[in-house]
């Protein structure tokens, strides 16, 4: 089975400040892809990144970085010079990487992120 | 072009009663995903269709069943609606096929329904 879990349930911040989100996941399969969606209030997630279990390099998106190491099983996600309108709740995902499954994702709790003026 | 759409948007129900919950996938997109979201936690899979074959179920009971039209546009129905199926509907869509294991598919996720059931 399949687990992610996200041990942040909220982290507040000043703007300007960097912030880390922890995701941590449990999978036996040895292919798979993991996930970051973000969710403002407005309620849809919004598609971040996804990364393949084959390629453990770092990846920079402007103020976006993610860390993933399989090694410890996590996919970290920082964002530096945090602005406002990156508060909202983030999530990390897991799915399997077989034909029938893709449209699996096993989400973590979320972790709810403010970002004060 | 028009991303995921879902109606309605939001809806109130009482227990015991059936709800139906629609889903627009993005044009050309072949496959979609219902997912269930209780306040405060993360998105629970439902249901996954793909050339209107049911191609994945989560653990969900049988009072949630949903079907994919020609049009590749579903629907999800809950009988006998229960307080604790109070939640966000969020439907996603994707384009790959699902056959083999060609790249994971995004979900582009559409702004849910949410049901209210007293």
């Amino acid at each position: 089975a399949q687990k992610v879990t996200q041990a942040q349930t909220e982290i507040s911040v000043v703007e300007k400040e960097d912030v880390t989100l922890d995701c941590v996941y449990e999978t036996r399969d040895t292919t798979y892809y993991l996930f970051w969606y973000k969710q403002p209030p407005s309620g849809e997630l919004v598609f971040l990144i996804r990364r393949n279990s084959f390629d453990e390099q770092n990846e920079i998106s402007g103020r976006y970085s993610w860390n993933f190491q399989k090694s410890t099983s996590s996919f970290n996600f920082t964002i530096t010079a945090s602005q406002v309108v990156d508060s909202a709740v983030y999530f990390c995902a897991l799915s399997e990487a077989r034909g029938t499954s893709y449209g699996k994702l096993t989400f973590g709790q979320g972790t709810i992120l403010t970002v004060h003026p | 072009d028009a991303g995921v759409t879902q109606s309605p948007t939001h809806l109130i129900k009482t227990r015991g009663q059936q709800v139906t919950l629609r889903c627009s996938p993005i044009s050309g997109h072949k496959s979609v995903s219902w997912y269930q979201q209780v306040l405060g936690q993360g998105p629970q899979f439902i249901f996954q269709y793909y050339e209107k074959e049911e191609r994945g179920r989560g653990n969900f009971p049988d009072r949630f069943s949903a079907r994919q039209f020609p049009n590749y546009s579903s629907e999800l129905n809950v009988n006998a609606l229960l307080l604790g199926d109070s939640a966000l509907y969020l439907c996603a869509s994707s384009y790959q096929t699902g056959q083999g294991v060609a790249g994971a598919n995004v979900l582009t996720f559409g702004a849910g329904s949410r049901l209210t059931v007293l």
